[in-house]
């Protein structure tokens, strides 16, 4: 079974300071990666995926994820964090050619201080 | 352009009452979907739906009943509501080329 683990549940950062929040996975097959971002009583919305192909992923709003194979991780990162990028995200894996079946992390609350 | 509408937006429950939760897409998705979401828990995956018809179950079904009779509608019915099924709801759609869910806004219940 796939198991997702985000290794930080809170990351406080400044405005205008890089960011990387860390995902690692667990499967037996082949994966689709996913990040979302969920704002303050929202819904969750797609930030990036990982299908196949290119290893770095490029997203909405200046993130960038890269997909590595052999230590299992799907890290996001973003260069310079606005204050407007304070949300919980989630970083979730779906199986083996499966689109329909996600699991999640817990999330990571990323907090971008003036 | 409504996307994924659930409804409704927060209930209050007491305990053993029942009540359906009401998802609805307008996208023609196959595959639906309802998450629970928990502080420090993430989102975990309840019931699932790959078309109208089918039905299966995720990580944590019981207490839970759905039904897919149409492409558009996905409802979500407690049986009999438990103080431990307080939580977020979310329900979700995407279809096979997608490759990303559409999620909806969310409802907030409270079992008392």
């Amino acid at each position: 079974a796939q198991s997702v683990t985000q290794l930080d549940s809170q990351v406080p950062v400044f405005e205008e300071a890089p960011v990387e929040l860390r995902c690692n996975y667990s499967s037996s097959v082949s994966v689709y990666l996913f990040w979302y971002v969920q704002y303050p009583n929202q819904g969750l919305q797609l930030l990036l995926k990982y299908l196949s192909g290119s290893t770095l992923v490029k997203g909405i709003n200046g993130f960038e994820a890269e997909f590595n194979k052999s230590q299992t991780s799907f890290h996001l990162r973003k260069p310079s964090v606005h204050i407007s990028d304070t949300a919980e995200y989630f970083c979730a894996v779906s199986e083996g050619g499966s689109n329909y079946k996600l699991t999640f992390g817990k999330g990571t609350l990323l907090t971008v201080n003036p | 352009n409504a996307g994924v509408t659930q409804t409704p937006k927060f209930q209050v429950l007491k305990t053993g009452q029942s009540m359906t939760l009401q998802c609805a897409q307008d996208m023609n998705h196959e595959y639906m979907s309802w998450y629970r979401q928990d502080p420090g828990m993430g989102l975990r995956l309840i019931h699932y739906s790959v078309g109208a018809g089918i039905t299966d179950q995720g990580e944590v079904p019981n207490g839970y009943n759905v039904s897919r009779s149409t492409t558009e509608d996905f409802p979500l019915r407690l049986l009999s509501a438990a103080p431990s099924q307080t939580s977020v709801y979310f329900c979700a759609s995407t279809d096979r080329e997608s490759y990303g869910y559409t999620f909806g806004s969310g409802t907030r219940l409270t079992v008392v």
